[in-house]
């Protein structure tokens, strides 16, 4: 079946450093979605992407679908302890169904 | 407005026992899922139904079952409970399944944390 890699696994930075997380597919994406759970919380969903290059903007979140849509990245700039979580990326590839299949996850730690 | 709601939040079974998981939302949503989710492997979709009167297999549909009582109820059945199925559970709803732009954004309950003895 479909599979979508996402790195890193984990990531510790320090309070104020940058963090960037990846998705990538072997085959075209309808689309793409982002989502975050809190240590002990749910998913809750971020952002979605359609259009290959797209760049949107949440605050200090910036997400970017490529060129051919087979990989996307979040970026955090100057990161937070509010940001401390883990982010999925969901890849629709589309169909009557489209069902998402969601990347592992990169497990976000920040030291204050 | 609740969102989605899943009971119970947590369980203990021992081996063989049976259980349901209960997932209700009030967003008069078409399509709802149940996901499952543990360490390092992400969300892996159990079973979903894209609408009121259909389910379809998800990724891991082995040693489930599920039922769509209605359009706001999707239960998810444990017949025969193995360790192997200690997880936590998501329910989850969009408001249709598919490709349409944002109709497929899913809304998560608070998650239900089943352990198999």
């Amino acid at each position: 079946g479909q599979q979508v890699m996402q790195i890193p696994q984990y990531q510790h930075v320090q309070e104020g450093e940058d963090f960037t997380t990846y998705c990538n597919s072997s085959t075209t994406l309808s689309n793409i979605q982002w989502y975050k759970q809190r240590p002990g919380g749910h998913p809750v969903f971020l952002i979605q992407l359609v259009k290959s290059g797209e760049v949107k903007k949440q605050k200090r979140l910036t997400f970017q679908f490529g060129e051919a849509k087979k990989n996307s990245s979040l970026h955090i700039t100057a990161t937070q302890t509010t940001d401390v979580g883990t982010y999925f990326c969901a890849a629709n590839y589309g169909g009557s169904q489209g069902n998402l299949i969601f990347g592992k996850g990169t497990k976000l730690s920040v030291k204050p | 407005n609740a969102g989605v709601t899943q009971t119970p939040k947590f369980q203990v079974l021992k081996t063989g026992q049976s259980m349901t998981l209960q997932c209700a939302q009030d967003m008069n949503h078409n399509s709802m899922y149940w996901y499952r989710q543990d360490p390092g492997m992400g969300l892996r979709l159990i079973y979903y139904s894209a609408s009121e009167g259909t389910t379809d297999k998800g990724e891991v549909p082995n040693g489930y079952n599920v039922s769509r009582l209605n359009k706001r109820e999707f239960s998810l059945r444990l017949e025969s409970a193995a360790p192997s199925q200690t997880s936590v559970y998501f329910c989850a709803s969009s408001v249709q399944a598919g490709s349409f732009s944002g109709a497929n954004v899913l809304t998560f309950g608070a998650g239900s944390r089943l352990t198999v003895l």
